[in-house]
């Protein structure tokens, strides 16, 4: 019954690595987005996404490419992965950019 | 300078206190946002408004366009109230942009 669901719910992976994260929502919404909250737990949007458009944080490295296989899904990877992408990414989803709905987020370790 | 400021920092209440954590943003806006976050690190979204004033149970968030700012209220503040407090925007340029958040303890 959760409305927005994140695996893994933690990651430790070595550097160079590349990985995925996956996000479902079940509200039948059709915007999602992923943010990351560094360790000093500041939030900033990475992508936001619907069935038309892709907005990208221009600060985001194009080592982070969003993936969508369908509407209720939208799957985060990571390439060549670096010490400073250890944080916590969350992924949302909304109807029509109103109220967004937080998955559980994922803590991502690099070492 | 950050888009979106919020103040106070941290901030330590008694239990029934009156509490207001102020956002003031630079930005166009389509919406402001107020989110918690719990201490397990679950975010909560409060409240989504672009004008006036919304009202959810103790909780109570305002904005004023002109002024490019907006205020949460809590009334009568419990411990459970205890967590991050973050105003974000959605600016008129589809971005998001977030404060830093507000930490608040409320102390029995």
């Amino acid at each position: 019954d959760t409305a927005v669901s994140q695996t893994p719910k933690y990651l430790v992976t070595q550097m160079g690595n590349d990985k995925s994260i996956k996000c479902e929502q079940n509200l039948g919404h059709d915007t999602m987005y992923w943010y990351k909250q560094d360790s000093k737990k500041f939030l900033k949007i990475m992508f936001s996404y619907n069935n038309k458009e892709l907005i990208i944080n221009e600060t985001v490295p194009n080592r982070f490419s969003p993936k969508s296989p369908d509407k209720a899904h939208l799957n985060l990877h990571i390439n060549s992965l670096e010490l400073g992408d250890s944080a916590v990414y969350f992924c949302a989803s909304s109807h029509n950019r109103f109220t967004q709905y937080f998955g559980p987020g994922t803590r991502l370790t690099v070492l | 300078k950050n888009e979106v400021e919020q103040s106070p920092q941290n901030l330590t209440a008694q239990e029934e206190e009156f509490i207001t954590i102020n956002c003031s943003y630079s930005v166009g806006i389509s919406a402001l946002h107020w989110l918690q976050q719990h201490p397990g690190g679950g975010i909560v979204s409060l409240f989504m408004l672009s004008s006036g004033k919304k009202k959810h149970g103790r909780l109570i968030a305002t904005i004023n366009i002109q002024e490019k700012h907006s205020s949460l209220h809590i009334t009568a503040s419990h411990p459970r109230d205890s967590a991050v407090y973050i105003c974000a925007v959605s600016s008129t340029g589809n971005q998001f942009y977030f404060g830093t958040g507000t930490s608040l303890t409320v102390i029995p």
